[in-house]
């Protein structure tokens, strides 16, 4: 079963507005966290925010903030007035408790999101 | 403060052959994870070093290896290249080995093709 779920493989839009990109996961372990990165075309993936389970309000990182809904398990990644230069991949990714202290991520398989002038 | 680099950007070699990635990691971190990301995928977590020793493996067979060395530097070795190991090898490094909100800070990634 996949850990963690991105059903828009690609989304549009108009410079200045704001976008939602969809991310639902599934753990049963009860402490977690959950991340977004970007990746533009060069390929490298650059952090953008984090949301821990036991975290009671929604993070924000500038124009960037997380929907984080515990009992519907998704954590979806808000950006607000978006820019030409927010033109990339976006991943969803999530660590858990049982991974021990692997650090590892589990990524989805990502949205690209391509802002219009 | 130097960022997490990687070498070769880019590289080709023919099934059979044998591969060596290189990472350095971002000053004052002691963790990296390797990641393997395919076209269109996102990435797979290979294993993690942690003070030159293995300290976690994702579902990857046995000639997928690393290196540690002491200055917190790391290697990927690749056996026996497959076409399917064709992909973008990301390298991350991190304070810790592994608190739930640490961050893994990436570097630009090699990109292996192989034929």
């Amino acid at each position: 079963a996949q850990k963690i779920t991105q059903t828009q493989p690609g989304m549009f839009v108009q410079e200045k507005e704001a976008v939602t990109l969809d991310c639902t996961y599934d753990t049963s372990d009860p402490s977690y966290g959950l991340f977004w990165y970007k990746q533009p075309s060069s390929g490298e993936m650059i952090f953008l925010i984090y949301q821990g389970s036991y975290d009671q309000q929604n993070a924000t990182e500038g124009r960037y903030s997380l929907n984080f809904q515990k009992a519907r398990k998704s954590a979806n990644l808000v950006i607000s007035a978006s820019q030409l230069g927010d033109s990339a991949m976006y991943f969803c990714a999530m660590r858990e408790m049982s991974s021990g202290n692997t650090g590892k991520l589990i990524f989805g398989q990502g949205t690209t999101l391509q802002v219009k002038p | 403060e130097t960022g997490v680099t990687q070498s070769p950007t880019h590289l080709i070699k023919t099934r059979g052959q044998q591969v060596t990635l290189r990472c350095s990691s971002q000053s004052g971190h002691n963790t990296v994870s390797w990641y393997q990301q395919a076209l269109g995928q996102g990435p797979q977590f290979i294993f993690q070093y942690y003070r030159e020793e293995e300290n976690g493996r994702g579902n990857f067979p046995p000639r997928f290896s690393g290196l540690q060395f002491p200055n917190y530097s790391s290697e990927l070795n690749v056996n026996a290249l497959e076409l399917d190991d064709s992909a973008l090898y990301l390298c991350a490094s991190s304070t810790t080995s592994g608190g739930i909100g640490d961050e893994q800070f990436f570097g630009p990634g090699t990109r292996l093709t192989v034929l």
